[in-house]
């Protein structure tokens, strides 16, 4: 089992629309989680940290279930420029692990 | 303030041949990463260095890889006698002192794609 798993997609939507992604992960003792975004061929970046109270940011809203080990990413009013991969991301440590993430593509 | 740095970008390496890669962490920045992307997979974790330590190296493979980051200068991924399944990007990131930051946030530099022919 992949110590983080995520749906690969990929998600196709219209602009407007409200999505969310989910993520599992395996080892219970994972304290920090995050969702990083990537562009094609382009380097990871943070999108946000999620926290078991849940977090908004904008339009992006995180949430962590730590009793189901699931973690999930809901954007709201999607805009072409938010299609990319998203990744669900646990911090393992010192390092980072990564879901294989999931694609967005957002059309007008 | 200069992001993270790498270099070169891009890399064309053939069989057998090295390749060296180069990160230059955010100014201010001790603590290095260096992360794999194989092409339609997942980053995975490759070592994880301080300024003359290797602190944790358990996800880089066991034969001709390296890594080290020096007093001085940028840390340097090395990879000897390549091979075509090396062809991936190969990310490096930066963190300050694990103290100065709760979240413990890593920030990413562009990559290097190396391809191997």
């Amino acid at each position: 089992r992949k110590e983080v798993e995520q749906d690969p997609g990929p998600f196709n939507v219209p602009e407007g629309a409200t999505v969310a992604f989910n993520c599992t992960y395996s080892n219970s003792a994972s304290q920090s989680f995050f969702w990083y975004r990537q562009d094609c061929r382009k380097e990871p970046k943070l999108l946000m940290s999620v926290y078991s109270s849940g977090n908004e940011d904008g339009r992006f809203t995180a949430q962590l279930n730590r009793a189901s080990q699931y973690i999930s990413l809901l954007i709201r009013d999607s805009k072409l420029s938010d299609s990319a991969t998203y990744l669900c991301v646990r911090r393992d440590g010192n390092k980072l692990v990564f879901g294989a993430g999931t694609i967005l593509r957002v059309k007008s | 303030n200069a992001g993270v740095m790498q270099n070169p970008r891009h890399l064309v390496r053939r069989r057998g041949q090295e390749a060296r890669l180069r990160c230059s962490p955010m100014k201010g920045h001790s603590h290095v990463y260096w992360y794999r992307q194989l092409p339609e997979e997942g980053l995975k974790f490759m070592v994880y260095l301080q300024k003359e330590n290797i602190i944790d190296e358990s996800g880089m493979p066991k034969e001709r890889f390296s890594a080290e980051f020096p007093k001085e200068g940028p840390s340097i991924l090395r990879i000897q006698q390549v091979v075509r399944g090396d062809s991936a990007a190969y990310f490096c990131a930066s963190s300050p002192i694990y103290s100065e930051t709760p979240t413990y946030e890593q920030y990413f530099g562009p990559g290097t794609r190396l391809t191997v022919t």
